[in-house]
């Protein structure tokens, strides 16, 4: 069945470090992907999202790319801040379906 | 404009007892769904409502269950409360059926079984 898997936390960053957090999917047909991150305390948001491969998302210096070669969309960010400091969720969704598959979330804590 | 809005943000129940949760979404979106945050295990898929309809269910017993009103508010029931039902329960909108539409959620509801 489809699947997401993301790479277990927690991950300690110092301010300014390089993130990568690794996921990958498992999909029949074309699944859009998505990141969520989650704040303490408060819901999911959207992060950024991509519909077909080679799509880059992109928002608040978050990237990911849909690569569909290597089933993955690994979530990146060039410098990290402790504001960033928040549990985060790779997702897929298949249009026929309307079903989001979550992965189990990516603690990142980030230190000043 | 309102984000999704559920109710009550806390509750502690007794097992054994039932339970109901609310939610209201993003004025103008049709579908609701519901997901349960156990501690620990991230996301897990419950329900989807879309124009009154269930239109798809996770694996959950039938002991959950919920519905949509026309105004498109969801109550998420749950009934014969377990131990291993404490989890943070979120409820998301989109405003069609479509699955590459992004998804706003609420703050959730946490719920505590004792």
């Amino acid at each position: 069945g489809d699947s997401v898997t993301q790479m277990e936390g927690p991950v300690t960053l110092s301010e300014e470090a390089f993130l990568t957090i690794n996921c990958t999917y498992t999909a029949t047909g074309y699944p859009s992907l998505f990141w969520y991150v989650q704040y303490p305390g408060e819901g999911l948001q959207l992060l950024l999202k991509a519909t077909k491969a080679d799509d880059k998302g992109s928002n608040k210096g978050f990237e990911a790319t849909y690569r569909k070669e290597t089933t993955s969309f690994h979530l990146e960010k060039g410098s990290v801040q402790v504001s960033d400091s928040a549990v985060y969720f790779c997702a897929l969704a298949k249009y026929n379906f309307n079903k989001f598959y979550f992965g189990s979330g990516t603690k990142l804590n980030v230190k000043p | 404009e309102a984000g999704v809005t559920q109710s009550p943000t806390h509750l502690i129940k007794t097992r054994g007892q039932q339970v109901t949760l609310r939610c209201s979404p993003i004025s103008g979106h049709t579908s609701v769904y519901w997901y349960q945050q156990a501690l620990g295990l991230g996301l897990q898929f419950l329900l989807w409502y879309d124009e009154g309809e269930e239109r798809n269910r996770g694996n959950f017993p039938p002991r959950f269950s919920g519905r949509q009103f026309p105004n498109y508010s969801s109550e998420l029931n749950v009934n014969a409360l377990e131990l291993e039902d404490s989890a943070l329960y979120l409820c998301a909108s989109s405003s069609t059926a479509q699955a590459n539409e992004k998804l706003f959620f609420g703050s959730g509801t946490q719920l505590s079984v004792l």
